[in-house]
């Protein structure tokens, strides 16, 4: 199975900062990669996908880059709604896996 | 506008089957172009993906290796949905249970799950 590790697990700014959470894979996937939010009590909601391309409807503070085994997600300016759970997933290969989860706090 | 509606029961005792179902609108079971999966979260597991089945001229299924000896998912083509079932159940099995679709990428499989529905909180417990 492919390990996908993030960091940090949990992180604390404020509304206007910069953040950014990295995710690792035990080997290469080829940028088959996405990103998810997740609020409490609510299902994940689909970000990013193939590492770089914004979901349908997402805002364009929310930006994805990487490569190979190494790939980040980015928020440009965090706003009051983005204080959430934030999970990265492979589905280059079956079983398909998911990150620890990153966990963003108001500062 | 594509959605999936869970349903099921929020407590199973031990030892017995785990059973859901996933209602799907707006898409197909048969799609020839997407998945239909099940995926728990639990706080000692985190996401766990468990398995999914799809239809490319005949059905398929792939189920993770921990539960493999367990689970079954079935579509049902006539009510448009799909189920999970989870035999022989433990504490362990306690999560909140989703179901997702995938769809596929051009020229790359299967993508991202871009479709969940509202979960299910599933207790083991006598």
């Amino acid at each position: 199975d492919i390990q996908m590790t993030q960091s940090p697990s949990s992180l604390s700014a404020s509304v206007g900062d910069r953040v950014t959470i990295t995710c690792r894979a035990s080997q290469g996937i080829s940028n088959s990669l996405a990103w998810y939010q997740q609020k409490p009590g609510k299902a994940p909601k689909l970000l990013l996908y193939a590492a770089s391309r914004l979901e349908s409807g997402v805002p364009s503070r929310f930006s994805g880059s990487g490569s190979g085994t190494d790939y980040t997600l980015t928020i440009s300016s965090l706003q009051p709604e983005d204080f959430a759970t934030y999970y990265c997933q492979q589905y280059y290969s079956t079983p398909q896996t998911f990150g620890q989860g990153t966990k963003v706090e108001i500062k | 506008q594509v959605q999936l509606q869970q349903s099921g029961p929020g407590l199973v005792k031990p030892s017995q089957t785990l059973s859901l179902t996933c209602a799907i609108s707006g898409d197909s079971v048969s799609s020839n172009s997407a998945a239909w999966n099940w995926i728990r979260q639990s706080p000692s597991r985190g996401l766990e993906w468990l398995g999914r089945t799809y239809y490319r001229s005949k059905w398929y299924n792939d189920y993770a290796v921990s539960v493999k000896s367990r689970i079954t998912i079935n579509p049902d083509t006539s009510k448009n949905q799909f189920s999970l079932q989870l035999n022989s159940v433990t504490p362990e099995d306690t999560a909140v249970y989703y179901c997702a679709r995938q769809q596929d990428q051009q020229l790359s499989g299967l993508g991202a799950f871009d479709i969940w529905g509202q979960g299910t909180m599933v207790t083991v417990s006598s």
